[in-house]
């Protein structure tokens, strides 16, 4: 498909674990973001890659977090030593950043981590 | 510090009706104010934008207004219907400009339910 694809649709983990979510974004898009939601949260900003230049890592909760972009496209975020309040759903975002900006975020399906 | 604030959190409406969601930002430096529809097991996805430098932005039955002075702007859903049923949310962010990370903060988001 054309649009931005997120893996596992769901994950289950004991505390304590690491969990890996992957993130393909749409084809030529630059940018990459990474949000959380949690249930009446709204949406949580993570982390931003645009291009090569070094990520906005500013919305990241803990050192346990992490994540990185390889080659300009896939991305992976990385959770050590998952905790019960990282259970959330982890939504992946692209577009393209122009001039002038876009506005339009292409989200995915989000993957839904639930710790046990 | 929570920079977008949305209400209600929740809103049921007849269908015919009159939908309205508003939010609040603090920061002056925002200069875009999207909305975004989410549906139930869905990604959020773009439903329409203002810039500060109009007052009000129409598309079909969606239509933003902005207070700049209040710093303040909403949403109406005209002629309400059972598939406008989703959670929206508000968001803002100072990119629109082609400088900042263009990171999206988002309000805690509105779950709307149409009734029949």
């Amino acid at each position: 498909g054309a649009g931005v694809s997120q893996s596992p649709s769901n994950k289950v983990t004991e505390k304590g674990k690491d969990v890996e979510l992957r993130c393909d974004p749409i084809s030529g898009h630059t940018a990459l973001y990474w949000y959380r939601q949690s249930l009446g949260q709204g949406l949580e900003f993570l982390i931003y890659f645009q291009g090569n230049s070094a990520p906005d890592k500013s919305g990241l909760p803990s050192d346990r977090f992490s994540a990185e972009r390889t080659g300009g496209s896939v991305s992976t975020l990385t959770i050590q030593r998952t905790q019960q309040e990282d259970s959330a759903v982890y939504l992946c975002a692209s577009n393209i950043r122009l001039a002038f900006g876009t506005g339009e975020l292409f989200f995915g399906e989000g993957s839904r981590l639930t710790v046990l | 510090q929570q920079q977008v604030k949305q209400s209600p959190q929740s809103l049921i409406v007849q269908k015919g009706g009159i939908s309205i969601i508003n939010c609040a930002y603090e920061n002056t430096a925002f200069d875009y104010f999207p909305w975004y529809q989410q549906f139930p097991g869905k990604g959020p996805a773009l439903l329409i934008a203002i810039r500060p430098d109009v007052s009000e932005k129409k598309e079909g039955r969606f239509t933003i207004s902005f207070n700049k002075s209040a710093k303040q702007f909403s949403l109406h859903i005209m002629d309400s219907q059972p598939g406008d049923s989703a959670t929206y949310f508000c968001a803002a962010t100072k990119g629109y400009s082609g400088a900042g990370s263009y990171q999206l903060t988002f309000g805690k988001g509105t779950k709307l339910s149409v009734i029949p």
